[in-house]
């Protein structure tokens, strides 16, 4: 069956970084776009990243303008596994952070999510 | 970017009632529209996409319509296990964005 396990999540302080990493099972991985998408406590959802498929020799990648500039997006295929580098992290980035599957870039909604990951920012 | 706005932000039901909620974009997104289930401290879950198409599993109570700029999603019979957070989410543009959400309640 489809799985996604993201980890990686703590307590950090205003301006560290960290790393979320998002394991996946049951399905062709090198084939499906993967997003990350957040959800502060007691709010509702926000986009924050998306990374395509491989197409020819890169990937694309797309950023909400909250995180763009700070916040980097990337996978490793042999590993089934997609990753959010999150750095210059702000209070307003405390969240849980989802990793969902999305079909491909036409079909853009997200058919399978992890458990999330809590990213807590505070001094 | 694209805004989604949903109503009501809240409605109260009972098990059995027919219950719908509409989902407004600020522009056409054709019918790239899809709506989530979420339940607390669980993920969300897809429920339709295209608009009007069920993901598998999702049962026949559920169902979308429109295209444009308007939606809705209608649950024919509201069941126990219904009660949760609906959000709407749109997959025309970068970035993609979410309704703020339409909690429903137990009457």
């Amino acid at each position: 069956q489809v799985q996604l396990v993201e980890s990686g999540g703590g307590l950090v302080t205003p301006g560290e970084s960290l790393t979320l990493s998002c394991v996946a099972s049951g399905f062709t991985f090198k084939n499906y776009y993967i997003n990350w998408i957040r959800q502060a406590p007691g709010k509702g959802l926000e986009w924050v990243s998306h990374i395509s498929f491989r197409n020819s020799y890169s990937f694309y990648t797309n950023y909400a303008d909250s995180v763009k500039g700070r916040f980097t997006i990337s996978r490793d295929d042999a590993k089934n596994s997609v990753y959010l580098q999150m750095t210059g992290l702000r209070g307003e980035d405390t969240a849980v952070y989802f990793c969902a599957r999305q079909p491909d870039y036409s079909n853009a909604y997200f058919d399978y999510w992890g458990q999330g990951a809590l990213v807590a920012v505070s001094s | 970017d694209i805004q989604m706005t949903q109503s009501p932000s809240s409605l109260s039901a009972s098990v059995g009632d027919r219950v719908t909620i509409t989902c407004r974009a600020s522009e056409s997104i054709s019918r790239f529209l899809s709506w989530y289930l979420q339940k607390p401290g669980k993920p969300p879950k897809l429920l339709i996409y295209g608009a009007s198409t069920l993901q598998s599993g999702v049962p026949s109570r559920f169902s979308g319509s429109g295209s444009g700029t308007d939606f809705t999603l209608t649950i024919s019979s509201l069941q126990p296990e219904d009660f949760a957070t609906y959000y709407c989410q749109q997959s025309f543009g970068v970035p993609r964005t979410f309704g703020q959400g339409t909690k429903v309640e137990i009457k």
